[in-house]
């Protein structure tokens, strides 16, 4: 079945530096989801990419969807703590709605 | 709009008992998602359905898990009899149906699920 990667499961950042969590997946995906879960809270989605190549930006996030679709990138500027969080791709099974998502990446902040 | 909705928060009981956990997800959206996250096995799918059919149990442990989805507004996942292993924090998610596939999932804030 679709496995969905993600690497470094854990990303210790200096307050003000940039980092990149990257997600692969074993087919290509129809599209990629990202999600970030506060520490004790529940998974919120974030942003959807669809097309081959696409990049889109929310604030200092910028996701990037792959040309081949099987893969996806999140990258943060300037890191805050309000980064702090684990963050998950999630990629759609080809012959229905489920989502499969990766193990995440779990960001903490160095102030 | 209220978001998903889960209850109870907080389930503390002891093994052998019997746990209901309960869901209503957003109006309007016709499929629900039923999760279980642990730290060993992260984000796992439990159960989801589509219109309040159960489309795919695949994920669904054992037989002690059972879920429900009786009319739109509404889902149950139980666990009978619940055990130690089953501790974990429980998620429900709804999402509707589009024209390019899997929309985004709305997760309600769980249930934390401790099993003594």
């Amino acid at each position: 079945g679709q496995q969905v990667m993600q690497i470094p499961q854990y990303q210790h950042v200096q307050e003000g530096e940039d980092f990149t969590t990257y997600c692969n997946s074993s087919t290509t995906l129809s599209n990629i989801q990202w999600y970030k879960q506060r520490p004790g809270g529940h998974p919120v989605f974030l942003i959807q990419l669809v097309k081959s190549g696409e990049v889109k930006k929310q604030k200092r996030l910028t996701f990037q969807f792959g040309e081949a679709k099987k893969n996806s990138s999140l990258h943060i500027t300037a890191t805050q703590t309000t980064d702090v969080g684990t963050y998950f791709c999630a990629g759609p099974n080809s012959n229905d709605y489920k989502l499969s998502f990766g193990a995440g990446t779990t960001v903490t902040v160095r102030a | 709009d209220a978001g998903v909705i889960q209850s109870p928060r907080h389930e503390v009981t002891e093994m052998g008992q019997e746990v209901t956990l309960r869901c209503k997800p957003i109006s309007g959206h016709d499929y629900l998602f039923w999760y279980r996250q642990t730290m060993m096995r992260g984000l796992e799918l439990l159960i989801y359905f589509n219109n309040n059919v159960p489309i795919d149990d695949s994920g669904m442990p054992e037989d002690r898990f059972s879920a429900k989805m009786p009319n739109a507004s509404f889902s149950t996942l139980k666990i009978q009899p619940s055990e130690p292993r089953d501790s974990a924090v429980y998620f429900c998610a709804s999402s509707k149906t589009g024209l390019r596939g899997a929309y985004e999932q709305y997760f309600g804030p769980g249930t934390r699920l401790t099993v003594t």
